[in-house]
């Protein structure tokens, strides 16, 4: 396992409110990437980041933002909570050489 | 067009038997790998295996191999001598590419379920 946490893992907050989730990784990878899962929709690439202060915008990255200031920890904001933002929220981490992501636990977000 | 289809519906295997997951994908780079990852109902992703366009034989990895077959752009599951802890939602992604914008993109998952 890649050592990565996820908090918080359990949030209800109310629409139009900012929120933000961490990630938190202890191997030093290069690599990491903000997905949400929904039902029927497996998981969709929020936004990833290749390095320090190195981001980019994935598949679903309305609504959202990330920031990296350190490699061990990268940030995902909800600027303004919609209740589209509902999901199940997961950070995942890859070593430069190796094909595999590493999962964290997931965050469960609820916008009431 | 989706570039990962998973469209087998809920599946169901006996206890000890083999089982196949389909995937099937899409994409013009000569360059990409495929993943097939488990999510227990306890909810985290378990990567199983992996199949690099490049390589010549088909992955194993324990009861797990992935059947690759390239002209058919299909990379199915194969998951032999099945048990209960098999049951599961499992989810074929693939890459593209390499590099800093190589990126994972996920089918909808297929539902494992293995009866005693």
């Amino acid at each position: 396992d890649a050592g990565i946490t996820q908090s918080p893992r359990h949030k209800v907050t109310e629409t139009g409110t900012p929120v933000t989730l961490r990630c938190h990784q202890t191997e030093n990878h290069r690599y990491m990437y903000w997905y949400r899962q929904d039902p029927g929709h497996g998981l969709r690439l929020i936004h990833y980041s290749y390095g320090v202060k190195d981001t980019d915008k994935g598949e679903v990255s309305d609504g959202y933002s990330v920031s990296r200031s350190k490699t061990e920890d990268f940030l995902l904001t909800l600027e303004s909570a919609t209740s589209s933002q509902t999901s199940v929220y997961f950070c995942a981490t890859q070593r430069e050489t190796y094909n595999e992501q590493f999962f964290g636990p997931g965050t469960r977000l609820t916008v009431l | 067009a989706q570039k990962i289809t998973q469209t087998q519906p809920g599946m169901f295997v006996q206890e000890k038997e083999a089982v196949t997951l389909d995937c099937t994908y899409d994409t013009s780079d000569p360059s990409y790998g495929l993943f097939w990852y488990k999510q227990p109902s306890s909810g985290e992703m378990i990567f199983l295996i992996y199949q690099g366009s490049y390589d010549q034989q088909n992955a194993t990895e324990g009861r797990y191999s992935l059947n690759f077959q390239k002209a058919r752009k299909s990379a199915n599951l194969v998951i032999s001598a099945s048990q209960l802890g098999d049951s599961a939602m499992y989810f074929c992604a693939m890459r593209e590419g390499a590099g800093a914008n190589s990126k994972l993109t996920f089918g909808k998952g297929i539902t494992l379920s293995v009866r005693p």
